[in-house]
Formats: structure tokens, sequence, C-alpha cells
């Protein structure tokens, strides 16, 4: 099974930010890696597949790099609507798997 | 327009088991491009992925929950089962089902978790 790790598992910030999380697999996974935000009490969204590809109506200020074993999300100029946990999750193989989430709080 | 609802009881008790249904709509368990997956996640903790239906009934499974899970679905009626047995407090979560769309080549390539059920709350507890 593939294993994902995130870092950090948290991290604090401002309105404006920027900030970068890092996705890091246990084998290569291609490009095949998905990014999700999940707010409290609502189920996750999709933001970025195939490593960097934005979904459909996500804002630009989210991009994604990395292929291989090494992933990273940014989010560039945060918005108060930003601070939520956001998760990796590969589909190279099954079964699936997710990174344990990483929270963005308001500093 | 796509949704996915799960259904099931609230409160299950310690070697219960589970039986949960997504009903979706929006789109066909018969299209090829199209699967369900369920993906749980405790209170304060992280998602985990447990089971994923394709349009052949093929089925694919965590390795660490396979001997507890079936999945089954039925096109007609537009739903997706899921059982799991033996339930113990430690299963305590949300349970979710979302469409996993394979947008690359073919129906078993790279997929995605595109829409999502609201989730359901399941309790273990005697």
């Amino acid at each position: 099974d593939i294993q994902m790790t995130q870092s950090p598992s948290s991290l604090s910030a401002s309105v404006g930010d920027s900030v970068t999380i890092t996705c890091r697999t246990s084998q290569t996974i291609d490009k095949y890696l998905n990014w999700y935000q999940q707010k409290p009490g609502k189920a996750p969204d999709l933001l970025i597949y195939d490593a960097s590809t934005l979904h459909a109506g996500v804002p630009s200020r989210f991009s994604g790099t990395g292929s291989g074993a090494d992933f990273t999300l940014t989010i560039s100029s945060l918005r108060p609507e930003d601070f939520a946990t956001y998760y990796c999750q590969q589909s190279f193989t099954t079964p699936l798997s997710f990174g344990q989430g990483t929270k963005v709080e308001i500093k | 327009q796509v949704t996915l609802k799960e259904s099931g009881p609230v409160l299950v008790k310690p070697t219960e088991t589970l039986t949960l249904t997504c009903s979706v709509s929006g789109f066909s368990l018969g299209n090829s491009k199209m699967s369900v997956s369920w993906i749980r996640q405790p209170p304060g903790r992280a998602l985990e992925w447990l089971a994923r239906i394709f349009s052949n009934d093929e089925e694919s499974y965590s390795t660490y929950m396979q001997t507890r899970l079936t999945i089954s679905k039925d096109t007609s009626k537009s739903q997706v089962v899921l059982t799991m047995t033996d339930m113990d407090p430690l299963d305590t979560a949300t349970y979710y089902c979302a469409r996993t769309y394979a947008y690359g080549v073919g129906s078993q390539g790279p997929s995605n978790f595109d829409y999502w059920g609201q989730g359901t709350l399941v309790t273990v507890s005697s």
C-alpha cells in the first residue's frame, strides 16, 4: 500500500500570505495526486487533480506541482475562506489513500 | 445535477453489522467512467478510503478493512451499498460516499472524488 505523508500537520498564516503544503508518497505515483479542501462539518471538495490541474471553478490562487513522490499545494494570497484542512490523495493504484491532512489556521 | 446521499443507522452496537446505502442521481452507475467509493472520517481525524465499485461490478477494498467490507450496487435503483461487519467503537466515524471519476483513458486509470455526499455520522456504542 502507498503511504502518504503531509507536512506540516498544521500551520498558522494571515490573510494575504502565501502557504505551501507538501505531500510525499512512499513510492512513485507519476502525477496521479489529488488535493482536497475540507471545512468543518462539510464533505471535502476537489481542488486539484493530476498534481497540477485545477478542478472546475477552483480559484487560480490554488496551484499544485510535483511528480514522482513529492508534491506541493500552494495557496497564494490567502483569503478568509481558505482557512480549512487540506488533504492529498493518490490514485496511482489501489488501495487508494489519503494523507493525514494539513490544517491551515488564522494567525 | 450530480448528487449523492448516504443513509443508514446513526447508532450501532459493537459486533453488529453496519449497512449503509448511497443513493445517487445525475449520473449512471453503468457509466464506465464513473464508480462510487466509500470513505470514512473518525471525529477529528483524517479521511480513510474504504471501498470502490466499478460499473462492471468489480470491487476494490482497503487492505486493512477488506475482510469486514462488502460493496455492491443496484444500477437500476442508482444505489450503492456498503456492509461492514463486527463493528467496534473505533469504527465511529462520518461515512461518505463519493463519485470516483476516471478522468484518464479507460475506466481503471487515474481518478478523483469529484462529488461527495453530505456524510452520515455512525456511532458505535452499547
